[in-house]
């Protein structure tokens, strides 16, 4: 089964706290693709990341860090010294690439809100 | 970067009318076209994978009568809803995709709303 699963629904913080958000994956692929997507109130979705099966690199950049363990099918996504237009729906997926072509799975969401 | 535009942002329609959207890649060429659906506070839900020149392939459950898909061009695809009710009010996004590439540039979205 190909799934995306990011557990935690909604989380609150105040400003300048650092938070994680989780996602886990299932697949059978050995290739696929990690993407992190920030949705704000407006709804369009806005590219943070892309990762591939091969590379376990963890990445920074500014505020914004991410781990890709592929031992726990994990890449979690931490924001630093969060900032009140980090408040968001942040959305993990998983590309997968098969003889049926291109398919992108998405996670449920977490939606953060950081209060001031 | 690559760029996608749908047109209109929001849309409000009486119900048994028929609304179409627009998504257009406007810097590159899209051999790949997808179509999503999100309602309130739920993730997205590919609704049909478009491929210019070629029926669309919809997902499970999505009736390819009422959402009529067209890809006539690279750059262009173009969703119907046929027959608007209140429950197809949603927020419908289109993304594409660049070659061969493994990532797909998304849309701003399109909200619907039927009365």
């Amino acid at each position: 089964a190909q799934k995306v699963t990011q557990a935690q629904t909604e989380i609150s913080v105040v400003e300048k706290e650092d938070v994680t958000l989780d996602c886990v994956y299932e697949t059978r692929d050995t290739t696929y693709y990690l993407f992190w997507y920030k949705q704000p109130p407006s709804g369009e979705l806005v590219f943070l990341i892309r990762r591939n099966s091969f590379d376990e690199q963890n990445e920074i950049s500014g505020r914004y860090s991410w781990n890709f363990q592929k031992s726990t099918s994990s890449f979690n996504f931490t924001i630093t010294a969060s900032q009140v237009v980090d408040s968001a729906v942040y959305f993990c997926a998983l590309i997968r690439r098969n003889t049926g072509g291109f398919k992108t799975i998405f996670g449920a969401g977490t939606r953060l809100f950081v209060k001031a | 970067g690559a760029v996608v535009s749908q047109h209109p942002s929001r849309v409000i329609c009486k119900s048994g009318t028929s609304v179409k959207i627009e998504c257009r890649s406007l810097d590159f060429q899209a051999t790949t076209m997808f179509w999503y659906r999100q309602f309130p506070k739920q993730s997205l839900m590919l609704m049909a994978t478009s491929n210019e020149g070629s029926k669309a392939t919809y997902e499970q459950g999505v009736e390819k009568d009422k959402f009529l898909i067209n890809h006539a061009s690279l750059t262009l695809s173009t969703l119907t809803v046929t027959s608007a009710h209140p429950e197809d009010s949603s927020f419908y996004i289109c993304s594409a995709r660049l070659g061969s590439r493994n990532e797909q540039f998304f849309g701003p979205g399109t909200r619907l709303t039927v009365l």
